[in-house]
C-alpha cells in the first residue's frame, strides 16, 4: 500500500480482556517495527522484525504482550489481560532500510477502562 | 543507554517568523544518527530532517534545518519562515549505527500564532 495503515484506529476495552492490533506496513518493506506511546510522553520501542522474525523483542514490557508477522508482511501486536496502563497509543512504523529513517502509521489508540 | 532530552514543553511563533527547537541526548557511540519527527493531530509521525552523525554538515530540507554539535551533544532545528501547518509536537530521536531502534525525546509542542 501507499502507507503504513493500522487497524483499529481506536480501540476501547475492559480491564482483563484479550486485544489484537493489526499493521499493514508498506509493500516490499522488509523491516517492521512496533511502539508504544504514553501520554506526554515520545514513542518508546517494542519489537522490530526483520522479515517473518522478531529480530529485538527487548521493549516487550511482560510477557502478556506477544507480536507475530508470519508471512513477512501484516503484523498483530496482541495483549493479553489488558491492564489499564497499557492505555496508550500503539504506533507501526515500517522500512526498506532502517537507517534512513521509518514510515509511521497513524496509531491504535488503545484505552483499557 | 541513550537518552535524549528535549527541555522545552512548549513553544509558539508569530507566522513567518523563526524558531528554534533545542535537543540534547547521551551516548557512548561514536557513529549515529540524529532525527526530527513531527507528529500533528492525525498521530502520524512524519520525518522532518535526519543527520548522519559522522558529517560534521548539518541537514537542510527546505525551510528546516539543523544545528548539530557532536562535542556538545546537541541537536536543534531551526524552522524559518513558520507556517500554520507546522502547528505539531516535535520529537527529537536518536538512532544508533544499526538503525534497529529509536529513542525519542518527550516532544515540544509547537504552535504557530496567525
Amino acid at each position: 500500500g501507499a502507507g503504513v495503515s493500522q487497524t483499529p484506529s481506536n480501540k476501547v476495552t475492559e480491564k482483563g480482556k484479550y486485544v489484537e492490533l493489526r499493521c499493514d506496513p508498506i509493500s516490499g518493506h522488509t523491516a517492521l517495527y512496533w511502539y508504544r506511546q504514553s501520554l506526554g510522553q515520545g514513542p518508546e520501542f517494542l519489537i522490530y522484525f526483520q522479515g517473518t522474525g522478531a529480530a529485538d523483542d527487548s521493549g516487550l514490557p511482560n510477557d502478556r504482550f506477544f507480536a507475530v508477522r508470519p508471512e513477512g508482511s501484516v503484523s498483530t501486536l496482541k495483549i493479553q489481560r489488558t491492564e489499564r496502563g497499557d492505555s496508550a497509543v500503539y504506533l507501526c512504523a515500517s522500512s526498506l532500510n532502517g537507517q534512513l529513517g521509518y514510515t509511521f502509521g497513524s496509531g491504535t489508540r488503545l484505552t483499557v477502562v | 543507554a541513550q537518552t535524549v532530552t528535549q527541555s522545552q514543553p512548549e513553544m509558539s511563533v508569530q507566522e513567518a517568523e523563526t524558531v528554534t527547537l533545542s535537543c540534547t541526548y547521551d551516548t557512548s557511540e561514536s557513529n549515529y544518527y540524529l532525527f526530527w519527527y513531527k507528529q500533528p493531530p492525525s498521530r502520524q509521525m512524519i520525518l522532518v530532517i535526519r543527520q548522519e552523525a559522522y558529517k560534521q554538515q548539518n541537514a537542510t530540507e527546505n525551510r528546516f534545518s539543523v544545528n548539530f554539535q557532536k562535542a556538545a551533544k546537541s541537536f536543534s532545528l531551526k524552522i524559518s519562515d513558520s507556517q500554520l501547518g507546522d502547528t505539531a509536537m516535535y520529537f527529537c530521536a536518536f538512532m544508533p549505527w544499526t538503525g534497529n531502534q529509536f529513542y525519542f525525546g518527550t516532544g515540544t509542542s509547537l504552535t504557530v500564532i496567525p
